[in-house]
């Protein structure tokens, strides 16, 4: 079965400091690997995806995140943080199968100035 | 449209009544996802089809639970008798195709409550 851990229900940031938001996964198979951010009371919005090719992705809003196969993770990153960037993250996979989203637990980021 | 469209944004219910939610998925996308969020954080799906047709209904509770894509209408959720722990978001996503490298875009959710 495949699945995303994201390690950390909160992760506090002080405003201008690099961010780092952890998702670990465990897939049979080449991972296809999206993170999604989610502000108070509204949906999910897309910010980068990584199918294959470099393991640097660059996203939406300054973020970006590494994949390590070795390590089987696809942390989410920004080199310095906003308070604006204060909202819940989600790690996904998609399905070999029917193609849904699995989703990890979700991360809080907050960022504080 | 450029986004997906959902309606109501919240809907309340007693125990025992019928919710129907709505979705629009973006125009020319071919797929429509249902997912449902639990106590904040916990997404579940439950039902995605390609244009009318079901593709994938392994997480719907079907007791009670339907849900289809006409053409040209927006797809529908449907709960029948309606129990508490139901109260969840219910979001609706869309993508243009059914490849693992297709992005799922994502409405912005109803919100029911069920007293």
């Amino acid at each position: 079965a495949q699945s995303v851990a994201q390690p950390e229900d909160q992760v506090n940031v002080a405003e201008g400091n690099p961010l780092t938001v952890k998702c670990t996964y465990s897939v049979s198979g080449n991972p296809y690997l999206f993170w999604y951010v989610q502000y108070p009371n509204r949906g999910l919005q897309f910010l980068l995806k990584y199918i294959t090719g470099d393991n640097l992705v660059k996203g939406s809003y300054g973020f970006e995140a590494e994949f390590n196969k070795s390590q089987t993770s696809f942390h989410l990153k920004k080199p310095s943080a906003l308070v604006s960037d204060s909202a819940l993250y989600f790690c996904a996979v998609r399905d070999i199968e029917g193609g849904k989203l699995i989703f990890g637990q979700g991360t809080e980021l907050s960022v504080k100035p | 449209g450029e986004e997906v469209a959902q309606t109501p944004k919240h809907l309340v219910r007693g125990e025992g009544q019928k919710a129907k939610l709505y979705c629009a998925p973006i125009k020319g996308h071919s797929y429509v996802f249902w997912y449902q969020q639990v106590l904040k954080n916990e997404f579940k799906f439950l039902i995605s089809f390609q244009n009318e047709n079901v593709f994938d209904e392994t997480g719907m509770p079907k007791e009670r639970f339907s849900a289809k894509c006409l053409p040209n209408s927006p797809c529908s959720l449907e709960i029948q008798a309606t129990k508490l722990e139901d109260s969840a978001v219910y979001f609706c996503a869309s993508s243009l195709g059914q490849g693992r490298q297709e992005t799922q875009y994502f409405g912005p959710g109803t919100r029911l409550l069920v007293l």
